[in-house]
C-alpha cells in the first residue's frame, strides 16, 4: 500500500525557516517524482513545486510565488522527500501536502497524497 | 500563473447530473491535454478523480467524467449521491514545467 506521511510542521516566526519531510512506503521511491502542494486555511490548493525522479536527475521546478525561498530535495535511500521553507512570511501559513506522481514517466499527475502537515507563521 | 476559474458553488439533487467548469487560457487549458480534477472532503487530502482530461484512475466511479473545449475543461458527475458533496478542483499544466489549480467549487447535494 502506498503511504505518504508529512511531518515537520508547526509554529514559526516570520523570517525563520522550517524543513518539512514526506516519508513514504509501499513503492520504489526513486522511480517517481514527488510534488508539494499547499492550502491556506479556508482557501484553495496551490502547487508549490516538484522534484523529478532519478531517471531525470532529480531536478526541481517551482511556482513563481516560492521560487528562491523554497527548495525541494529527496533522499532515495530513505524514501523521503523534503521541502525547505526559508524567509517565512505570514502568507506561508498553510497545510502542506506532499504527493507522488502517477507514473514514472510522462505528465506529473498528483496521484497519491499524504494527509498534510500544518505550518503556522506568526510573530 | 493565474489560477484557473471555477464557479464558487454548484448544487444538485440526488440522481441528477451536474457539471463544473474550469476556464483557463491558451497558455494552459487551451493548449495542453494535461488537465486533472480532484475531490477534497473537509479536513482530508485531495483525491485524484480525472487526469488527461477524460481518464479515471483505477477505483474512481464511472459517474465522474471529464471533457474539454477550447480554454474550458469540465467535470460532470452523473447520478449525484450524498457522498459526492465535496469541493472539486481542476488543475492544468501551464507550460515550463509548472502547474496551476482552479479556485475550487463547492458541490452541495440538496
Amino acid at each position: 500500500e502506498v503511504q505518504l506521511v508529512e511531518s515537520g510542521g508547526g509554529s514559526e516566526q516570520p523570517g525563520r525557516s522550517l524543513r518539512l519531510s514526506c516519508t513514504t512506503s509501499g513503492f520504489t521511491f526513486g522511480d517517481y517524482a514527488m510534488i508539494w502542494v499547499r492550502q491556506a486555511p479556508g482557501k484553495g490548493l496551490e502547487w508549490i513545486g516538484f522534484i523529478r525522479n532519478k531517471a531525470y536527475s532529480g531536478t526541481t521546478e517551482y511556482a513563481a510565488s516560492v521560487k528562491g525561498r523554497f527548495s525541494i530535495s529527496r533522499d532515495d535511500s530513505k524514501a523521503i522527500a523534503y521541502l525547505q521553507l526559508n524567509s517565512l512570511t505570514t502568507e506561508d501559513t498553510a497545510m502542506y501536502f506532499c504527493a507522488r506522481s502517477m507514473a514514472t514517466t510522462g505528465p506529473i499527475y498528483f496521484h497519491y497524497w499524504g494527509q498534510g502537515t500544518l505550518v503556522t507563521v506568526s510573530s | 500563473q493565474s489560477a484557473l476559474t471555477q464557479p464558487a458553488s454548484v448544487s444538485g439533487s440526488p440522481g441528477q447530473s451536474i457539471t463544473i467548469s474550469c476556464t483557463g487560457t491558451n497558455s494552459d487549458v487551451g493548449i495542453y491535454t494535461y488537465v486533472s480534477w480532484f475531490q477534497q472532503h473537509p479536513d482530508s487530502a485531495p483525491k485524484l478523480i480525472i487526469y488527461d482530461v477524460t481518464k479515471r484512475p483505477s477505483g474512481v466511479s464511472g459517474r465522474f467524467s471529464g471533457s474539454k473545449s477550447g480554454n474550458t475543461a469540465s467535470l460532470t458527475i452523473s447520478g449525484l449521491q450524498a457522498e459526492d458533496e465535496s469541493t472539486y478542483y481542476c488543475c492544468s499544466y501551464a507550460g515550463s514545467s509548472t502547474w496551476v489549480f482552479g479556485g475550487g467549487t463547492k458541490l452541495t447535494v440538496l
